[in-house]
């Protein structure tokens, strides 16, 4: 089954570039990976998706090296408003599910200080 | 506008007494789902639904039904509420399939069983 694992917090300043890596070992084949912002008592809120190499969007970069295996979401210059819980998700492929049962991590709880 | 609704958003109620949350989507997407978040451990998916009276079980399903009867509404049913059923629960629907486009998340419902 695919699992997420993430570190469960990080500390930045505002202006700092953020680095969040998520590492996903058993990834299937054509599973992406997604990665979502969720602040206190919201829905989570899509941030990039990739499948390889590197995504960039205006509000991140998602690099993904060749085995799949990790990810990282790069936060270029964060601010106050950039804390928050963010997850990474991949599917969760098998004979049954087809990718679409989906397994959350716990997320990482991102805090950003002025 | 685009979104997913869900309804309650707060509810309280006392164990065994049967309730319906409902979800609602206007954006004609296939896939729709259902998480719990419990702190310390993340999003965990209940149900899912493919399409029209197709659904399928994620990681928690034991004490919670659902139906898709229609394709834009994705009711929760706790036939008979337990107090470990005390959590903050979200719908969320895609167009493609879940692993591989982005997940559009309701506002949540946090549901209290005494």
């Amino acid at each position: 089954l695919a699992k997420t694992t993430q570190p469960i917090s990080m500390d930045s300043y505002e202006g700092q570039e953020v680095n969040i890596t998520c590492s996903h070992n058993n990834i299937a084949t054509n599973d992406y990976i997604t990665w979502y912002q969720q602040f206190p008592s919201q829905g989570p809120r899509f941030i990039i998706q990739g499948y390889k190499t590197k995504v960039t969007n205006e509000v991140a970069s998602l690099f993904i090296p060749a085995d799949r295996k990790s990810s990282t979401l790069s936060l270029p210059r964060v601010s106050l408003s950039d804390t928050a819980v963010y997850y990474c998700l991949v599917g969760d492929t098998d004979l049954t599910g087809g990718g679409n049962k989906l397994t959350f991590g716990t997320g990482t709880q991102l805090k950003v200080e002025l | 506008e685009a979104q997913v609704t869900q309804n309650p958003r707060y509810l309280i109620t006392v164990t065994g007494k049967k309730l319906t949350v409902t979800c609602s989507q206007n954006m004609n997407h296939e896939y729709m789902s259902w998480y719990r978040q419990d702190p310390g451990l993340g999003l965990r998916q209940i149900y899912y639904s493919m399409n029209v009276e197709v659904t399928d079980k994620g990681d928690v399903p034991e004490g919670y039904k659902v139906s898709r009867k229609e394709k834009r509404n994705f009711p929760l049913i706790l036939e008979s509420p337990s107090p470990n059923q005390t959590s903050l629960y979200f719908c969320a629907s895609t167009l493609g399939q879940g692993h591989n486009s982005p997940l559009h998340f309701g506002n949540g419902t946090r549901l209290t069983v005494t």
